[in-house]
């Protein structure tokens, strides 16, 4: 398996709190994705990072924030949590094309 | 950006072969074919990816015809541990830095 991980695993959260989830990788690699998914909408591309300190934002990031101040971690920060946040988060990372490697996702509750 | 349509589920039982297609007709000339596969708990995972014609690995193949418009993911001698979500996706080639977008997913279910 790619070296991947998410940390939290799990987090529970009061709305209106600021959340950073961490997404580490050992190898090296180019490009770093974070999804969320919710049933009935499959996986949705929040922001993506294609260096470091080069980001960008994907289809639903709005309320979200990411940083990238070295290869190894990419940073998913929701700036004052909501309960539509509620979601099972995943870190990607790719080198190039589309073979795309996933972390175990962090499952975050907005209370 | 291309659209994928596949099935919602598909039932097979275990040893069949089992063929998930998909349809892309607007699919860019630059544009790849992609699968992934995803266990419930779990991150999705890669399975094959192809241009044209056909492509084998140890877990997949994947059959593309002339006009790109539609793909066929075939999982040989299928068994229960193969029950899962899969997806079909057509990567984004307009310079987005391989972004992927994932639709909702063929939920295929092997029973004894």
């Amino acid at each position: 398996d790619a070296g991947i991980t998410q940390s939290p695993r799990h987090k529970v959260t009061e709305t209106g709190t600021p959340v950073t989830l961490r997404c580490h990788q050992t190898e090296n690699h180019r490009y770093m994705y974070w999804y969320r998914q919710d049933p009935g909408h499959g996986l949705r591309l929040i922001h993506y990072s294609y260096g470091v300190k080069d980001t960008d934002k994907g289809e639903v990031s709005d309320g979200y924030s990411v940083s990238r101040s070295k290869t190894e971690d990419f940073l998913l920060t929701l700036e004052s949590a909501t309960s539509s946040q509620t979601s099972v988060y995943f870190c990607a990372i790719a080198a190039s094309g589309y073979e795309q490697y996933f972390g175990p996702g962090t499952r975050l509750t907005v209370t | 950006l291309a659209k994928t349509t596949q099935p919602i589920s598909m039932d097979s039982y275990e040893g069949q072969e089992v063929n998930i297609t998909c349809s892309h007709n607007n699919i860019a000339t630059n544009d790849y074919i992609t699968w992934y596969q995803q266990f419930p708990s779990q991150g999705p995972r890669f399975i094959i990816q192809g241009y044209k014609t056909k492509v084998t690995n140890e877990v997949a193949s994947l059959f593309i015809p002339a006009d790109r418009k539609s793909s066929t993911l075939s999982l040989p001698r299928v068994s229960l541990s193969d029950t899962a979500v899969y997806y079909c996706l057509v990567g984004d080639s307009g310079g987005s830095n391989y972004k992927l977008t994932f639709g909702k997913g063929t939920l295929l279910t092997v029973n004894p």
